[in-house]
């Protein structure tokens, strides 16, 4: 089925722990990009991606790392895990930055550190 | 910025009545989003609007754009149970969110 996939869907690390986010799509899409959630903070952009080779910050960037060496793939590294990180997680694409036919988004990955 | 900051915050309503909810921002944009997120689930798209239109249509919602006031409305006309749901705008560009509009449609 087209869309956009995200593992692990649960994920609780320890402080100080390193892992990685996965972020596939199948849609050809250019434009991919990661956000978290918070409970009343609405969705915040961490990363994007417009093309493959090509990356940008979002709104709230630090701590996390993003490489999108092919169309398909777009992984959320984080790299030393804090608790402030305890988020839900949504990876996101689209034809274009604009997102004229709307963004696809994965079904979230929830990651508890602790 | 350009993220949307939608109003009201939360919204309770009986099913069959039309709930509204409303949506600003804040710089010139080439068009506007509207999702829903069920709970516990990603964003679903709903319709978008383009700069140059009043006025949008699909099945049961209907889209208003104002780009003088930098505002748009998103009205759910004989609302189901289903529509329970957090709605959020995204005004284009930069795909940003904000808090969203909580409804809750009681049968």
């Amino acid at each position: 089925n087209a869309g956009v996939t995200q593992t692990p869907k649960f994920q609780v690390l320890k402080t100080g722990q390193s892992m990685t986010l996965q972020c596939a799509q199948d849609m050809n899409h250019e434009y991919m990009s990661w956000y978290r959630q918070d409970p009343g903070m609405g969705l915040r952009l961490i990363h994007y991606s417009v093309g493959a080779g090509i990356t940008d910050q979002g709104e709230v960037p630090n701590g996390y790392n993003v490489s999108r060496s092919t169309t398909e793939d777009f992984p959320l590294r984080l790299l030393s895990a804090a608790p402030s990180q305890t988020s839900v997680y949504f990876c996101a694409s689209s034809y274009s930055r604009v997102g004229q036919n709307g963004y696809t988004f994965g079904s979230g990955t929830r990651l508890t550190v602790v | 910025s350009q993220q949307g900051e939608e109003d009201p915050q939360a919204l309770s309503i009986q099913e069959g009545e039309n709930a509204t909810m409303n949506c600003s921002y804040k710089t010139s944009i080439n068009n506007l989003q509207w999702y829903r997120q069920n709970s516990g689930r990603g964003l679903v798209h709903l319709i978008l609007i383009r700069s140059n239109e009043r006025e949008k249509h699909s099945g049961r919602l209907r889209v208003t754009l104002d780009t003088s006031k930098k505002s748009s409305s998103l009205l759910i006309t004989a609302s189901r149970a289903a529509d329970t749901a957090s709605y959020f705008c995204a005004p284009s560009n930069k795909l940003t969110f904000g808090g969203g509009t909580r409804v809750l449609v009681k049968p």
